[in-house]
């Protein structure tokens, strides 16, 4: 089983639809997590990280569920500029080296 | 909030020539960097993890000799690709770590071997 799984998508979703999509990590031990977004042959930039309690950060919401092993982002009232590859992103470890990167879920958003 | 520049931006060269690739944070120093580099339609992938003032650590299966990691000061660090070939053509991402242990990603650099 991959460290880190998420549906590589495309997902194509009407602007203004809510979308939602999980990441798995096998790891039970993982410390950390994130989403980043990546716009096409663009570097990565966080979008938000993910605690425990869940957190929202305007339209999105981020939360984790630790029994199964997997983090979910939601994203409401859809913009065309949401359009990008969404990272999912899980420290094992104490420092930045255990990071790993999940493939990406490709989202299109479409007018 | 924290910047790191990362420059060329967008090199091609020809076969057997060297490249260099530096990462810099801007406004905060940064003891820990990492490389990546990115595939078409593939996640990000750890080349090394380049600490201020000593040896780099290399991932499994990259190459030391051809990917010289330089890092001497806080907030600068250097990929360099050695004698590249066209299989070495990719995009070459860097980060740095803050204080509170927080990424922050160059832009990138395209590198493309002819």
């Amino acid at each position: 089983r991959k460290e880190v799984e998420q549906d590589p998508g495309p997902f194509n979703v009407p602007e203004g639809a809510t979308v939602a999509f999980n990441c798995t990590y096998s790891n039970s031990a993982s410390q950390s997590f994130f989403w980043y977004r990546q716009d096409c042959r663009k570097e990565p930039k966080l979008l938000m990280s993910v605690y425990s309690s869940g957190n929202e950060d305007g339209r999105f919401t981020a939360q984790l569920n630790r029994a199964s092993q997997y983090i979910s982002l939601l994203i409401r009232d859809s913009k065309l500029s949401d359009s990008a590859t969404y990272l999912c992103v899980v420290n094992t470890g104490g420092g930045a080296d255990g990071l790993t990167f999940g493939k990406g879920t490709h989202l299109i958003i479409q007018p | 909030g924290a910047v790191v520049s990362q420059h060329p931006s967008w090199v091609i060269c020809k076969s057997g020539t060297s490249v260099k690739i530096e990462c810099r944070s801007l406004d905060f120093q940064a003891t820990t960097m990492f490389w990546y580099r990115q595939f078409p339609k593939q996640s990000l992938m750890l080349m090394a993890t380049s600490n201020e003032g000593s040896k780099a650590t290399y991932e499994q299966g990259v190459e030391k000799d051809k990917f010289l990691i330089n890092h001497a000061s806080l907030t600068l660090s250097t990929l360099t690709v050695t004698s590249a070939h066209p299989e070495d053509s990719s995009f070459y991402i860097c980060s740095a770590e803050d204080r509170f242990r927080a990424l922050h990603f160059g832009n990138g650099t395209r590198l493309t071997v002819t």
